[in-house]
């Protein structure tokens, strides 16, 4: 059954500094996607990242990056020049490619401060 | 994803009645998919649809079914609710071929039973 972990509940960053968000997962397929979602406080879930595990390069959006690390099935997410509309529950989640179902970690609760 | 309508958007119902939630993907997004989040909790997938049949099923209550009809919209039926079932139901939806992996979230329904 596949998993994902986020061993941090919550997190705080000021205004233009850089963050990142921790992610392991486990799972038995080589292939598979791998996304964060935020939702924030009006708790609409918003795509903001994804990575497909057959691709090497890391992916990146604008100030969003990830690393991500195959091989110890860590998935990290990195925020730069942190704006206070960044505050938002921030959610790692793995699809397989033999489903369709999204799983979730617990999510990081972060806070961007003026 | 703009444009993905969940209807209604708050409902109250109380304990045993029924309850119909529903989802009006867009345009030649095929594939919808049911979540739960609890309070404080990750979302949970519920059920998925492709092409009005059923592709995956999860941890669904044997008093929720669903169905997706001939204009791929989607409905979630709940029958003699609890306390429990009081959630943020979100509907994802996706698109055949390049892209399907990923799934975007329509705003939700809150679901209060007293």
């Amino acid at each position: 059954a596949q998993t994902v972990t986020q061993s941090q509940p919550e997190m705080s960053v000021q205004e233009a500094e850089t963050v990142t968000l921790s992610c392991t997962y486990d799972t038995s397929e080589s292939n598979y996607y791998l996304f964060w979602y935020k939702q924030p406080p009006s708790r609409q879930m918003i795509l903001v990242i994804r990575q497909e595990a057959y691709k090497q390069q890391n992916a990146t959006e604008n100030r969003f990056s990830v690393n991500f690390q195959k091989a110890a099935k860590s998935f990290s997410l990195k925020i730069s020049d942190s704006q206070l509309g960044d505050t938002a529950m921030y959610f790692c989640a793995l699809r397989e490619t033999s489903g369709s179902r999204l799983t979730f970690g617990e999510g990081t609760q972060l806070t961007v401060n003026p | 994803a703009a444009g993905v309508i969940q209807s209604p958007r708050h409902l109250i119902k109380e304990k045993r009645e029924t309850a119909t939630l529903k989802c009006y993907p867009i345009p030649r997004h095929d594939t919808v998919y049911w979540y739960q989040q609890g309070p404080g909790q990750d979302p949970q997938f519920l059920i998925s649809f492709y092409e009005k049949m059923q592709s995956d099923k999860g941890s669904i209550p044997d008093r929720f079914s669903a169905q997706q009809f001939s204009d791929y919209h989607s409905e979630l039926n709940m029958s003699s609710l609890e306390l429990g079932d009081s959630a943020l139901y979100f509907c994802a939806i996706s698109r055949k071929g390049g892209g399907q992996e990923t799934q975007y979230f329509g705003p939700g329904t809150r679901l209060l039973v007293l």
